[in-house]
């Protein structure tokens, strides 16, 4: 069964201070593997996308990697606007087009 | 440029009644796919419709069904609310097929 794993569920950070966020999948034939953001009873905001390993996409204070099995969102010098939820999901190549999703990574940036 | 739109933001049912749930898809998009989120949990997919055909299906049951409209704007029905059906429903658009998906703010579902 394709599962997507996210850690660690909950994340205490102080303002400036750098960590990184993990999503680790089991799926065969991946198409792409998708970051999201999401604020408390809002639709997750989309922030990358990644389709092979070694590939690396910035955004801001944001950084997202992959490798063959995991994925990981690097935040640097984090703000308290930075805290949200951050979702990883998969898509399989070919067949049906849903994303499956992690259980998401609560980020809370103290000042 | 408008995203994505659905309505009623928030609505309230009793169990064994029906509900219907819209999306309006991003301009240009002709893909729309529809997710159910439980409280602390990843949004799990329900269906996904392409040029108003169902192109997929996750693993609920049918009393879960779909619409998509010429303009590409879809319908969610759920019928025979249970209890466990109380989450937030979020619709998404795509420009085609295996492309990204972006969000709309969702429809809290609550059902008493």
């Amino acid at each position: 069964e394709d599962q997507v794993t996210q850690s660690p569920e909950a994340l205490r950070l102080q303002e400036g201070e750098s960590s990184s966020l993990n999503c680790s999948y089991t799926v065969s034939g991946l198409r792409g593997l998708f970051w999201y953001r999401q604020d408390p009873g809002k639709g997750p905001e989309f922030l990358f996308t990644l389709y092979s390993a070694g590939e690396e996409k910035e955004k801001e204070r944001l950084k997202a990697t992959l490798t063959k099995k995991e994925s990981f969102l690097h935040i640097t010098a984090p703000k308290p606007e930075d805290s949200a939820t951050y979702l990883c999901a998969v898509q399989l190549g070919g067949g049906a087009d849903g994303l499956t999703f992690g259980k998401g990574t609560h980020l809370i940036i103290q000042p | 440029e408008t995203g994505v739109t659905q309505s009623p933001t928030h609505l309230i049912k009793t169990r064994g009644q029906q509900v219907t749930l819209r999306c309006s898809s991003q301009s240009g998009h002709n893909t729309v796919s529809w997710y159910q989120q439980a409280l602390g949990q990843g949004p799990q997919f329900i269906f996904q419709y392409y040029r108003e055909e169902e192109n997929g299906r996750g693993n609920f049951p049918p009393r879960f069904s779909g619409l998509q409209f010429p303009n590409y704007s879809s319908e969610l029905n759920v019928n025979a609310l249970e209890l466990d059906d109380s989450a937030l429903y979020l619709c998404a658009s795509s420009p085609g097929l295996q492309e990204t998906q972006y969000f709309g703010p969702g429809t809290r579902l609550l059902v008493l």
